[in-house]
């Protein structure tokens, strides 16, 4: 069974960075084909993609937040970790991980969530 | 960048079927997936690779893709369907992942 688990800060400021952190178990990210994803969605807005990790540490960033991401991953302890620098009051959203698998690479299980508030 | 379009929403009526579309360029060239959001809940995978249930899926849901368009049919819809669908493909050239603005689907 695959199960993933967002964990990170409820709050962080405006100018920070916010670090999330993804701890999955029954999948290896080693696996050809697999990979994690992170998507968010602020309150009563749609989903947004914001970046892709695959099993051969190819990664891929939404083209509109590629200057402020960081995707890493660590098979050993299963966790992949996203980093958003220069964090704003529009961030504020619930941010998941994602499970994805080719070809299409689709979400074929998520995580809970984790929300996160910019403010001062 | 690549773009899909969502009817914001769709009505039905219990019993009936609900059609909802998503549109992007050459959209039938990529895999399509949809995923159905209740409120307060994570997406959940409905169809993926155009026309597949995944496992535990009702038989009522099922998709098309063709053109421009991908299209999720909810036969005999349900109050239980109620929620908000969102179309999603990856773009192959970029190799981004790309989502639609979502529909949300009224039951009543």
């Amino acid at each position: 069974q695959i199960t993933l688990k967002e964990s990170g800060p409820t709050l962080v400021k405006p100018t920070q960075t916010l670090t999330l952190t993804c701890t999955f178990s029954g999948f290896s990210l080693s696996t050809s084909g697999v990979a994690v994803g992170w998507m968010r969605q602020p309150p009563g807005k749609a989903l947004e993609w914001l970046a892709l990790i695959y099993w051969d540490d190819d990664k891929r960033y939404s083209p509109s937040l590629l200057n402020r991401l960081t995707i890493t991953k660590d098979t050993s302890t299963n966790q992949v970790v996203l980093t958003m620098t220069n964090m704003d009051p529009e961030d504020t959203a619930k941010y998941y991980c994602t499970h994805c698998v080719g070809p299409g690479y689709h979400m074929d299980v998520w995580g809970a969530g984790a929300t996160v508030t910019v403010s001062s | 960048s690549y773009d899909l379009t969502q009817p914001p929403s769709v009505s039905v009526s219990p019993g009936q079927t609900a059609t909802i579309t998503c549109s992007g360029d050459k959209l039938g060239d990529k895999y399509a997936s949809w995923y159905q959001q209740k409120a307060g809940q994570s997406p959940v995978l409905v169809i993926y690779q155009d026309t597949t249930r995944p496992s535990g899926i009702p038989e009522r849901f099922s998709g098309s893709n063709s053109g421009n368009t991908a299209t999720l049919t909810i036969s005999g819809t349900q109050a239980m369907d109620e929620a908000d669908y969102y179309c999603q493909a990856w773009d192959n050239d970029s190799v981004h992942v790309v989502f639609g603005g979502g529909t949300k689907l009224t039951v009543l």
